[in-house]
């Protein structure tokens, strides 16, 4: 079967960085993605990293083991508009996306 | 502008009824998908299609019913079989589907709830 893990809630201080781990178990992978959603709309696309290793983008950066069933959303120099879920989806082996529960990110001045 | 949109963005119905959810896009991405979001869980798929006048049934599709005639159109019926409707949902569209490289990008939600 097929499983993503992630802390249901993190808390981090203005201007600091914080870390959102995404641990996943499945038979195929194609893929894994990092979207960002704010309460009450919309997920937006974040990242995608299909191959070992760290996607920097800006503050936001994406990392990848595919031996470890592992990611990792890096968000540095926070800022208040930071604070939302962050969800963590899976893309099989049918190129279906299998989406985990989300980590919601609460940032503190 | 391109984009997806969804409407309305707050729906009320009352138990036994039938109710349309509206997703327009205007990006040419060949496939759509409806998912929906409950608190504290991830989102689950409803109905995908790939192409006009062809969709499949996601993990969920029970007491849904969808219909793809135009390109640009993927309604989502929530009929009276769907037994606990109240939930977010979420229309996407993407242009390559079937590749790893294929991202989603969502419209701004449907809110129903069933009184």
């Amino acid at each position: 079967g097929q499983n993503i893990d992630q802390p249901t809630e993190m808390t981090a201080t203005e201007g600091a960085i914080v870390q959102i781990n995404c641990t996943y178990q499945t038979s195929g992978f194609n893929g894994l993605f990092w979207y960002q959603q704010h309460a009450g709309e919309a997920p937006t696309f974040l990242s995608y990293n299909v191959l070992d290793g760290l996607e920097e983008k800006g503050r936001f950066s994406s990392f990848l083991s595919r031996s470890k069933g592992y990611s990792y959303l890096l968000l540095k120099e926070l800022q208040m508009k930071d604070s939302a879920s962050y969800l963590c989806a899976l893309l099989d082996s049918n190129y279906q996306l299998i989406w985990g529960a989300g980590t919601k990110l609460i940032i503190k001045p | 502008d391109g984009g997806i949109t969804q409407s309305p963005k707050y729906l009320f119905r009352k138990e036994g009824q039938n109710v349309t959810l509206s997703c327009e896009q205007n990006l040419n991405h060949d496939a759509m998908y409806w998912y929906r979001q409950d608190p504290g869980q991830g989102l689950r798929l409803i109905y995908y299609s790939q192409i006009v006048n062809d969709f499949q049934k996601g993990d969920i599709a029970e007491g849904y019913s969808v219909s793809r005639e135009k390109k640009e159109s993927f309604p989502l019926t929530v009929t009276s079989a769907q037994k606990n409707p109240t939930a977010f949902y979420l229309c996407a569209s993407s242009i390559h589907p079937g590749q790893g490289t294929d991202t989603q990008y969502f419209g701004p939600g449907t809110r129903l709830t069933v009184l």
